[in-house]
Parts: structure tokens; sequence; C-alpha cells
């Protein structure tokens, strides 16, 4: 069974660009979720999608960033325009039923310079 | 709202030598407390869920236990591939199920 898949892994962009990070869940996960975590902190949620709906996107930290899951497949996760604070590890996780059996993906790291 | 508070930070070991990790936790009702592996460069992967006050899960050289207030994760003659960053994580009942994270130990086994 292949894994959560994220690309790219890593991803150097200038303040002000835009940067649009994408999710390949566990086929037949309905469940997928976008985290993040920045240097020295914990990991923190920033959403939730149930197949291809927002279940849950109290973690998104303003309107720059944007999440979508067409066709509940793939989601992706993109930033526009990226600031300096945006940098960090941004993991997305898929399950097949809600709030358990999480597998994640290696993670991308942003960082904005 | 939910905390985690995972200590040490940072721990460092001789081959053999057995530990505990903390997990403090705050929650308005538990679900499941969940530990988690990290390596570098890698997501985390899971190890264990624990539901309730007494139970204790075991895989190879790591006991996880739990109380109400804190689980420990016991290593128990550790090799250096044991070395990785571990994370707790703590579940609500009712709402998203969504887990709060700790900031997770870094452990180091040297050979």
């Amino acid at each position: 069974e292949a894994g959560v898949t994220q690309f790219p892994s890593h991803s150097v962009i200038e303040k002000g660009q835009t940067v649009t990070l994408r999710c390949d869940p566990i086929s037949g996960h309905d469940n997928l979720y976008w985290y993040r975590r920045v240097m020295g902190k914990e990991i923190k949620f920033l959403l939730h999608f149930v197949k291809e709906s927002k279940q849950d996107e109290s973690g998104m930290p303003n309107n720059r960033f944007l999440a979508e899951r067409t066709g509940g497949t793939y989601s992706t996760l993109k930033v526009q325009p990226a600031e300096l604070e945006d940098s960090g590890v941004y993991f997305c996780a898929s399950s097949q039923e809600g709030g358990y059996g999480y597998t994640f993906g290696s993670g991308t790291r942003l960082t904005v310079v | 709202e939910d905390q985690v508070t995972q200590s040490p930070e940072a721990l460092r070991l001789q081959e053999g030598e057995s530990s505990s990790l903390n997990c403090s936790y705050t929650v308005s009702g538990l679900r499941g407390l969940f530990w988690y592996r990290q390596d570098p460069g890698k997501g985390p992967e899971f190890l264990f869920t624990l539901y309730s006050a007494g139970e204790e899960k075991e895989k190879e050289r790591l006991k996880a236990t739990l109380t109400k207030k804190e689980s420990f994760l016991h290593i128990t003659a550790p090799k250096p591939e044991d070395s990785a960053t571990y994370l707790c994580a703590v579940q609500a009942r009712g709402g998203s199920y969504i887990p709060t994270f700790g900031r997770g130990t870094s452990l180091i086994v040297h050979p």
C-alpha cells in the first residue's frame, strides 16, 4: 500500500510569492488533514477534509491560505502571498475513519525568505 | 483548551540504559492518547493509542502507560535505532476529534 505522498519535499520562496503544496492520501482514505509545525513549536492542526468537503478549517491561520480537494482525491494547500512567519514543515495525513489511524506524509519544508 | 506537555525536551541515553518519557495532558474528557515516533525528515509514525487510565500497550522495547493526568513511554534497554523524536497527542470526546500534539521529546541513544 502506497503511503501519503507530499511534494515538493522542500520549497524556498521569497516573501510575497505564491506556493502550492500537494498531498496525495492513501487510496480510499476519505479523511485528509493538513498540519503545520513551526520550528520549536508543536504540530498544529490546519484543516480537515472529508472527501471533497471541508469538515473543519478552524486551524487555518488567515485568508492567505487556501486548501482544496477537488474530486475527493489529492489536496492542495496554497499560500498567497507568503510571509516570513509561514515558514515551517507542512504535514498531510489521511485516515479511513475520522480521528483514528492517521498516516502522515513526510512533509513539505517551506522556507520563506 | 486541550494542552499537552512533554518532558524532557531532549534525552541522551547510552545503549541499554532504560528510561521514561512523560506526557502530561489537560483535556475535557479523554477519548484517546496517541504516541508517535518521528525520524528526521519524515512524518510522525503511529505507535500506540491508549483510551483509559490503567491501560498499557507494548511494542518491542517500548511500553506506554496511562493515568488520568499523564502518560509515560518507557524505553527498556534502548538501541541506537530507537533514536527519534517521540510525540504525544490527545483527543477529546465530542467535537471534531482533532488531536492536540505536544512538542515532543528528542531521544538520542549512543552506542
